[in-house]
């Protein structure tokens, strides 16, 4: 079974460009999870989605980006129009349910710089 | 709403040491509570994790007991290795739909 797969592993955008992180859960999980950590930082919470919806984005920061997690294919964690503070490691992580009581699986994680 | 603090690294140990990284939280009601690992340059992996009170996690020589009455969950090993070098995240349960709280972590290094 393979595990939470993240594409690219790096991402080296300029100032301005649209970053594109992909996420594809392990089988069977249909909870994703994405986290932001700054350098020397822990992890962020950023939005949780379940397939086709949105179900907590209280992590994101209200401009440039956006997630969605659509029927078929990988969850997509978009930013628009770079900035140098977006670089950072992007993990995202699944589950199979919501439950407090389930493990979330981690991505090895995206790592933007932008230029 | 939920928060962890564990404490500050790097910590910097020779090998067969015993390892204590503390770690508190703050929470309404009882989260699950989970102890990460992170190797340089991947992703993270979960080390353990406790569901209820008194609980104990333990994988590979560590372990870490959900102690509610002091609202704390210190990860323990008995004799670090060198291959234990690593940041490791104290992580309870957080928000409504159950994402993780993470701290800074704290960074481990052990000498041979």
């Amino acid at each position: 079974n393979a595990g939470v797969m993240q594409n690219p592993r790096h991402l080296v955008r300029r100032r301005g460009q649209e970053a594109r992180l992909r996420c594809s859960p392990m089988k069977g999980h249909s909870h994703v999870y994405w986290y932001r950590q700054l350098p020397e930082e822990g992890l962020k919470f950023m939005v949780y989605l379940q397939k086709e919806n949105i179900i907590d984005e209280s992590g994101m920061p209200k401009e440039r980006f956006s997630a969605e997690f659509p029927k078929e294919g990988p969850s997509i964690l978009r930013i628009q129009q770079v900035v140098r503070g977006d670089s950072a490691a992007y993990f995202c992580a699944s589950s199979p349910r919501t439950s407090g009581l389930e493990t979330q699986y981690f991505g090895p994680g995206t790592r933007l710089l932008v230029l | 709403g939920n928060s962890v603090t564990q404490m500050e690294g790097p910590v910097t140990l020779s090998e067969e040491a015993f390892l204590t990284i503390n770690c508190t939280y703050t929470a309404t009601g009882y989260p699950s509570l989970f102890w990460y690992v992170q190797y340089p340059g991947e992703g993270l992996q979960l080390l353990l994790k406790a569901t209820k009170a008194d609980d104990k996690g333990s994988n590979k020589g560590f372990e870490a007991t959900y102690r509610k009455e002091t609202t704390s969950f210190h990860l323990e090993k008995g004799s670090v290795q060198v291959s234990d070098s690593a940041v490791y995240f104290c992580a309870p349960r957080g928000g409504s739909q159950g994402n993780l709280i993470f701290g800074k972590g704290t960074k481990l290094s052990v000498k041979p």
